[in-house]
């Protein structure tokens, strides 16, 4: 159980267009979603967080009119990279919480990524 | 900023030798979680520990935790070449984000 996939798995797109990169909770509902980007040898950082039915929370510096998020229901949310330039391709991972597990439970569930490049 | 810093970076060892690497954060925590990550791969959750945990066993794995020194530690025994991996400790989760360390490239040579 707990299986999280994304879409695709690699993209290669050319600089200026938008690629769209999906996230599923693949048998378990996810209110919460989370978008991360890894840049090749380093850590995860945060993007943002996805809320089912409401706007996405986004961190200081990530431009939201660039990576727009859209968690349209309790299985999926999309993360759009808009005019794409080189400096955007990286490694995005995104995470959810299931939620029926209830109580204090501390675990996301992580797709396995996306690898995007752009030429 | 990262919540938490890994040392070393980079680790090899032999397979059947034990593996530690350390994770120090900076501000109070609820849990610290230990994850892995393949190569080109999306993260695995290995271990979470409490706040009011001092130490925690899976399988190989054990993690200890010393909120008085902000510090956390994983340690693999008996290591395999399928350890190979780089691994993550994190603070948060759940509906909190998660703040990840630098990661740790461990290496295990058959």
């Amino acid at each position: 159980g707990a299986v999280v996939s994304q879409h695709p798995s690699w993209v290669i797109c050319k600089s200026g267009t938008s690629v769209k990169i999906e996230c599923r909770s693949l048998d378990f509902q996810a209110t919460t979603m989370f978008w991360y980007r890894q840049f090749p040898k380093q850590s995860l950082m945060l993007m943002a967080t996805s809320n089912e039915g409401s706007k996405a929370t986004y961190e200081q510096g990530v431009e939201k009119d660039k990576f727009l998020i859209n968690h349209a229901s309790l299985t999926l949310s999309t993360l759009t990279v808009t005019s794409a330039h080189p400096e955007d391709s990286s490694f995005y991972i995104c995470s959810a919480r299931d939620l029926l597990a209830g109580g204090p439970t501390y675990e996301q569930y992580f797709g396995p990524g996306t690898r995007l490049t752009v030429t | 900023s990262q919540q938490g810093e890994e040392d070393p970076q980079a680790l090899s060892i032999q397979e059947g030798e034990n593996a530690t690497m350390n994770c120090s954060y900076k501000t109070s925590i609820n849990n610290l979680q230990w994850y892995r990550q393949n190569s080109g791969r999306g993260l695995v959750h290995l271990i979470l520990i409490r706040s009011n945990e001092r130490e925690k066993h899976s399988g190989r794995l054990r993690v200890t935790l010393d909120t008085s020194k902000k510090s956390s530690s994983l340690l693999i025994t008996a290591s395999r070449a399928a350890d190979t991996a780089s691994y993550f400790c994190a603070t948060g989760g759940g509906s909190e984000k998660l703040v990840f360390g630098k990661g740790m490239k461990l290496t295990v040579n058959p």
